[in-house]
């Protein structure tokens, strides 16, 4: 069966230090990859995604960059994180069959400080 | 542009009661849409989708969801909501055949013993 394992589960991080958040699935082959922030209070916010290795969409121009080196691995990042980037950070896949369903994550908590 | 609104911020329920979540949307075409459930700290879980046909469609944990085009809504119901049932709830429009997803607000629910 499909996993998706995300880490780390909690980073507290000061301003202008840099941030890897690590996404992997494992038991699915070219999946789409997502990469979701929710601030509190608030929805989902769609930051990028990849329909396959290399190949990054992003939704929202801002301090954060994605990588898809391998094909069931999605890496969020940034150079120097901002007060602003604290939230709890969602990976999701989807399947190429394009059922519609996302499957997520337990979420990363990012506090800037 | 795509949107999805959830009018109810916080909602409370009597356990054993009934329960009704709003969600509208604004797209151009026929939409794909989702129900999603979160448990604090968690990650989404999908409760229920629509693609076509039957407008009533049944999900987990005893949810069910009506579509109607005429009013662009989709709300969750549940008869008789139990104590586990207190989470997140988001609803969600696919686009592009499911390749992006737009996701409203959420509403909390909070179920009194």
């Amino acid at each position: 069966s499909q996993t998706i394992h995300q880490w780390p589960a909690t980073l507290v991080q000061p301003v202008g230090s840099p941030l890897s958040l690590e996404c992997t699935v494992e038991g699915t082959s070219n999946p789409n990859l997502y990469w979701y922030r929710q601030a509190a209070g608030r929805g989902l916010q769609l930051l990028f995604y990849s329909v396959g290795i290399g190949q990054i969409s992003s939704e929202v121009p801002q301090n954060l960059s994605a990588s898809r080196p391998q094909d069931r691995q999605f890496i969020l990042s940034s150079k120097k994180l901002l007060l602003s980037d604290s939230g709890f950070y969602l990976c999701a896949w989807m399947g190429q069959e394009n059922t519609g369903e996302l499957f997520f994550g337990e979420g990363s908590r990012l506090t800037v400080l | 542009a795509q949107s999805v609104t959830q009018p109810d911020i916080h909602i409370t329920v009597s356990e054993g009661a009934s329960l009704e979540l709003r969600c509208n949307y604004s797209y151009g075409a026929t939409p794909y849409l989702f129900w999603y459930v979160q448990s604090p700290g968690q990650g989404l879980q999908l409760l229920l989708k629509y693609f076509s046909g039957d407008t009533l469609v049944q999900g987990i944990k005893g949810f069910e969801a009506e579509f109607k085009r005429s009013q662009s809504s989709f709300n969750l119901r549940k008869p008789s909501v139990h104590w586990s049932d207190a989470a997140e709830y988001f609803c969600a429009v696919g686009l592009n055949y499911g390749q992006n997803f737009v996701f409203g607000p959420g509403t909390r629910l909070s179920v009194l013993p």
